[in-house]
Formats: C-alpha cells, sequence, structure tokens
C-alpha cells in the first residue's frame, strides 16, 4: 500500500519570504512524486514531478521541490512567496512501473501568505 | 493548452436517483480517472480506465457505480441510485503518455 503525509494542515508565511509545504510518501518500489495545487472551487493543477534524476525539481510559478530518498520526502519550496499562491496543495505518490496508475493523495496543506 | 473539461460544474440530486457526470479527457491521453473528494477531505482515487475497460478499482467504486466510454471522446460516471453521502466533488482526469495526470475542474455532486 501507499500513503502519503502531509504534516501541516495549515502553513502562514510572509509575502516575500520563503516557503517550504512539506510531505512524506511510503511505497514499495520507487516512487513518483508529484505536487498538485488547488484554488477556491477550481480543480487541481499540476504543479511539478518527481520521475528520476536530479533530486531538485523545478515547477510552474517558480516553485521547486526536492526529493530525498533517505527521508522519504518530497517538500515544496519556493524561494519568495506570493500573495497569489495562498492555496491548497497537494502531494501525490504512485509506484513507478508497476502497472497501478492511480494516485494516492495526502491530505493537504493550505497555504497562506500574508501580505 | 488542451485541458480535460467535466459537465455539469453543480449537479443537485435527490437520494436514490441516478446521476451521470461526464468528461472529455485531453485527446491523446490513453488512461482516464475518476477521482471524488469530499468536503475538507482528501483527494481520493475511484476508478482507472484503460483500452475501453476497468484496469483499476478503489473500495469506494461499488456496485453502485459504473464507468463508459460511449465514443471516441467522451468519458462518464454513473452512480445508479445515489446516496447522502456521494455529496462531493468528482474530478475526471487523464494521463499517458505523460505520467502526471490532468485534471478536470471538477463537478460538484449534492445529494438532497
Amino acid at each position: 500500500a501507499q500513503s502519503v503525509a502531509q504534516p501541516e494542515d495549515q502553513v502562514n508565511v510572509a509575502e516575500g519570504n520563503p516557503l517550504t509545504v512539506k510531505c512524506t510518501y511510503s511505497v514499495s518500489g520507487n516512487p513518483y512524486l508529484f505536487w498538485y495545487v488547488q484554488y477556491p472551487n477550481r480543480g487541481l493543477q499540476f504543479l511539478l514531478k518527481y520521475i528520476t534524476g536530479d533530486n531538485l525539481v523545478k515547477g510552474s510559478y517558480g516553485f521547486e521541490a526536492e526529493f530525498n530518498k533517505s527521508q522519504t520526502s518530497f517538500h515544496l519550496k519556493k524561494p519568495s512567496a506570493l500573495v497569489s499562491d495562498s492555496a491548497l496543495y497537494f502531494c501525490a505518490v504512485r509506484v513507478a512501473g508497476a502497472g497501478s496508475y492511480q494516485l494516492t493523495f495526502g491530505k493537504g496543506t493550505k497555504l497562506s501568505v500574508i501580505p | 493548452e488542451p485541458e480535460v473539461t467535466q459537465t455539469p460544474s453543480h449537479q443537485v440530486t435527490q437520494m436514490g436517483q441516478e446521476v451521470i457526470l461526464r468528461c472529455v479527457p485531453i485527446s491523446n491521453h490513453l488512461y482516464f480517472y475518476w477521482y471524488r473528494q469530499i468536503l475538507g477531505q482528501k483527494v481520493e482515487f475511484l476508478v482507472s480506465f484503460y483500452n475501453n475497460e476497468i484496469s483499476e478499482k478503489s473500495e469506494i467504486f461499488d456496485d453502485q457505480f459504473s464507468v463508459e466510454r460511449p465514443d471516441g471522446s467522451n468519458f462518464t460516471l454513473k452512480i445508479r441510485s445515489t446516496k447522502l453521502e456521494d455529496s462531493a466533488m468528482y474530478f475526471c482526469a487523464s494521463n499517458l503518455p505523460a505520467p502526471e495526470a490532468f485534471f478536470g475542474q471538477g463537478t460538484r455532486l449534492t445529494v438532497v
């Protein structure tokens, strides 16, 4: 079974400050990892993914995430937060190459960027 | 940019009624999915569909649920006899050849 933990229900950060949204995962095998963002009354928008290769991956809107295999983590980061980054962020995982494509999501972290 | 589209955006139905939620996946994608998100909870996998058949389903996807690809573009989720606990946001998604799934805007289903 695969699982994702997002330990923080809410993260508050001041505009212009760096932000981190935490994610740890558990899978049997190699993971494919994803971050999605959900704005109010909207669908899930893909931000970035880790498949293989460089542990630091860059995505949309200046976001990046670092894959750490030993800590089974995939934290989302941004060097300078914008008010418009305020949204709900979901980390998701699936097992690489297992013939299963279903995503398992974390419960989400609400990011509030304070002007 | 191609996107997954879902209709309707909001559906209100009476308990016991049948509902059909519709989706148009991205045209060159091969896998199609339904997920749901009960208000305030995590997004949960319901079913995946490939090559005109279900490839995986979760324990949520019981006999009340069915999926269909009636033509070359649409992908539907039918709930045969809705219950109050079926109230949720239902997301359609598609992917492959890319590994990331692309989600539609969702259909908010309210069962009264």
